[in-house]
């Protein structure tokens, strides 16, 4: 199961929004609607922000929202803060009944 | 409090094994799926295994298969991971993470705990 891909890296300026994008088959982000994205900082565990494609856990900023397209998911973070410089993660069920995450992205507030 | 506590890693040579655990206190697991994800220094995360409520059903990354087991315990709260015939590239940390049934994203997850395979 190869992973899914992001972009290594995404910038922006405070306030600003910007997207991560997740890109997979239709094995896994194609088929299921079970597209999560998770938040880690460094030396730290990951943690939940998006679950199936588009819900936010409570206490999740609603400046997060997700989104899907085909084979696509994706992640937006309006008004870009300081504290969103993170590494991001997506991750999808597939039809393999296991699990599969993305390449990783690295968020970064100029 | 919720909580995941992995323990059992450290150092090894390849070859050997090691045997980790995830304690879960604040909530009983006994419903619910568990997880094993792996990161290896500077990398992503990697699915690694993953077993069901009463450990009749357990999944495996191929890199890992016929070389890790995952098992469980319910009356401890505590879920397993033994690793055989480690290799430099098992090198990583190891998070549990728990999901709940027919809710298929990873919530909440232990801090993880650090294995390394080298001669």
């Amino acid at each position: 199961q190869s992973a899914l891909t992001q972009p290594a890296s995404v910038s922006g300026s405070p306030g600003q929004s910007i997207t991560i994008s997740c890109t997979g088959t239709s094995s896994d982000v194609g088929v299921y609607n079970y597209v999560s994205w998770y938040q880690q900082d460094p030396g730290k565990a990951p943690k939940l922000m998006i679950y199936n494609v588009s819900n936010r856990p409570s206490g999740v900023s609603n400046r997060f929202s997700g989104s899907k397209s085909g084979n696509t998911a994706s992640l937006t973070i309006s008004g870009l803060q300081a504290e969103d410089e993170a590494d991001y993660y997506c991750a999808s069920y597939t039809t393999s009944t296991s699990y599969v995450f993305g390449t990783g992205t690295k968020v970064t507030v100029l | 409090e919720v909580q995941l506590v992995e323990a059992g890693g450290g150092s090894v040579q390849p070859g050997e094994s090691l045997r980790l655990s995830c304690t879960v206190s604040g909530f009983t697991i006994t419903n619910s799926w568990m997880h094993w994800v792996r990161q290896a220094p500077g990398q992503g995360l990697v699915w690694v295994s993953r077993i069901n409520k009463d450990g009749s059903t357990t999944t495996y990354v191929d890199s890992v298969k016929g070389r890790f087991t995952i098992s469980r315990d319910n009356a401890r709260n505590t879920v397993y991971l033994q690793m055989n015939s480690l290799r430099v590239e098992d090198t990583a940390v190891y998070y549990c993470a728990h999901m709940r049934p027919g809710e298929p994203w990873f919530d909440p997850w232990g801090q993880g705990t650090r294995v390394i395979v080298s001669s």
